[in-house]
């Protein structure tokens, strides 16, 4: 089994719509990330958290917001999406090591924003 | 702010030379450099990375990238293309010794190998 997974993995949904994403690990990391990747512009940090109590925004965090409910588990919403939203969703969990920490992904959640 | 610089969003290269993927990363302070590889359909993973005195890193599948602080430079090379080495190559940066620093990742270089 994949030690980290998102669901879903394709999402169609119409401007306006809530909607959430979601993401567990069983790698026991304290630390996970959502990161939004689009074609010729790499992968940008959206939120992270370093711990359950801990919620941080990232570059682009507007229009997001994010839940931690457990250790395992962290989940992205989009409050009213919008097209620009479109875009491929990952999730990713680390281990503190001083910065030298290799971050591990999930596969991903395609978002369609029609 | 730290930034990453990924020279050419796609090389192309014939099965068996060379691979030279460019990253220069803007710092004052030398940071940890890191390199990942996303293929087709899945998530990215860890190639290698530079986090200590060691400037020339060997990673997995036959990759190594030096570390050149005169030339703010981490390139990735591999002395041999396989067809298999198609895939979408990431550079990213955080800040050495702050146990609260974030990844940035370069814009990403597509890797296009022909037979």
């Amino acid at each position: 089994d994949a030690d980290v997974t998102q669901t879903p993995r394709n999402r169609i949904t119409k401007t306006g719509k809530r909607i959430m994403l979601e993401c567990s690990q069983t790698k026991g990391h304290d630390r996970m990330y959502w990161y939004r990747q689009d074609p010729g512009l790499g992968l940008r940090l959206i939120y992270y958290s370093f711990d359950v109590k801990d919620i941080n925004k990232g570059e682009i965090s507007d229009g997001y917001s994010v839940s931690r409910q457990a250790q395992a588990k962290f989940s992205l919403s989009l409050e009213s999406a919008i097209p620009n939203q479109t875009a491929l969703y990952f999730c990713a969990t680390s281990e503190p090591t001083s910065g030298q920490e290799t971050q591990y992904f999930g596969p991903g959640t395609r978002l369609l924003v029609l | 702010a730290q930034s990453v610089t990924q020279l050419g969003s796609h090389v192309s290269v014939s099965e068996g030379a060379l691979v030279l993927l460019r990253c220069n990363y803007s710092s004052s302070v030398p940071p940890y450099l890191f390199w990942y590889v996303q293929y087709p359909n899945q998530g990215l993973q860890l190639l290698l990375k530079y986090t200590s005195a060691a400037t020339l890193v060997k990673g997995i599948n036959g990759f190594e990238a030096e570390f050149k602080k005169s030339e703010t430079s981490f390139h990735l090379t591999k002395p041999s293309a396989h067809m298999s080495d198609a895939a979408e190559y990431f550079c990213a940066v955080t800040e050495r010794d702050s146990g609260y620093s974030t990844l940035t990742f370069g814009k990403g270089t597509m890797l296009l190998v022909s037979p």
